[in-house]
């Protein structure tokens, strides 16, 4: 059963810090791999990545894809409290068009 | 722009009724979702639809049936309602080019 896996669950930083959040993909390989950022509504779309190796950049945000490792990172620089939400990423099974979600990182950054 | 469009936004129904949630989209995308978000979880795949005249069951279709009417509509139908089923439900449809997933507002869903 395919499976994303997202840590930490939570998080906790300062205006400032840079943070790292983590999804795995648990199935033999996947078609994309999708972050997208929750505030209080629907999730609004941050990046697809596809291809191992190259980094999705705007402005504070990266990301950057392992396909081997079935692995990627989303990062933020100099957080700001704008980017308190919950982060999700999702992955699709090659050939299928199935969207599977993680649980999310929730992120809180103080003042 | 009206994008992803959900019907009804809220809804409070009792154990064993039926409804039925709308969903359209006019950007002409072919493949079409709905998802389910409990209090602290993230987005569980109810059904999906590839293209028009498809449909597959995701990560937790029980109790739920879906309808995809023509390209642009995709309905999700709870024959009978259990308190399990309250969650906010999500419809979206993919831009396959980008990856982008379109969501509509939501629609709160109470079962008592």
């Amino acid at each position: 059963e395919d499976k994303v896996v997202q840590s930490p669950l939570s998080l906790v930083v300062h205006e400032g810090d840079t943070v790292t959040l983590n999804c795995s993909y648990e199935v033999t390989n996947f078609r994309s791999l999708l972050w997208y950022k929750q505030e209080k509504k629907a999730p609004t779309f941050l990046f697809m990545l596809t291809s191992s190796g190259i980094e999705k950049k705007s402005g504070r945000l990266s990301s950057i894809l392992d396909k081997k490792e079935l692995f990627s990172i989303l990062n933020i620089t100099a957080t700001q409290t704008g980017d308190s939400a919950v982060y999700l990423c999702a992955g699709s099974p090659p050939g299928t068009y199935k969207y599977i979600f993680g649980t999310g990182t929730r992120l809180k950054v103080l003042a | 722009n009206a994008g992803v469009t959900q019907t009804p936004k809220f809804q409070v129904l009792k154990t064993g009724q039926s409804m039925t949630l709308q969903c359209a989209q006019d950007m002409n995308h072919n493949s079409m979702y709905w998802y389910r978000q409990d209090p602290g979880m993230g987005l569980r795949l109810i059904y999906y639809s590839a293209s028009e005249g498809t449909t597959d069951k995701g990560e937790v279709p029980n109790g739920y049936n879906v309808s995809r009417l023509n390209k642009r509509e995709f309905s999700l139908r709870l024959e009978s309602a259990a308190p399990s089923q309250t969650s906010v439900y999500f419809c979206a449809s993919l831009r396959t080019n980008t990856g982008e997933l379109f969501f509509g507002e939501g629609s709160r869903l109470t079962v008592l």
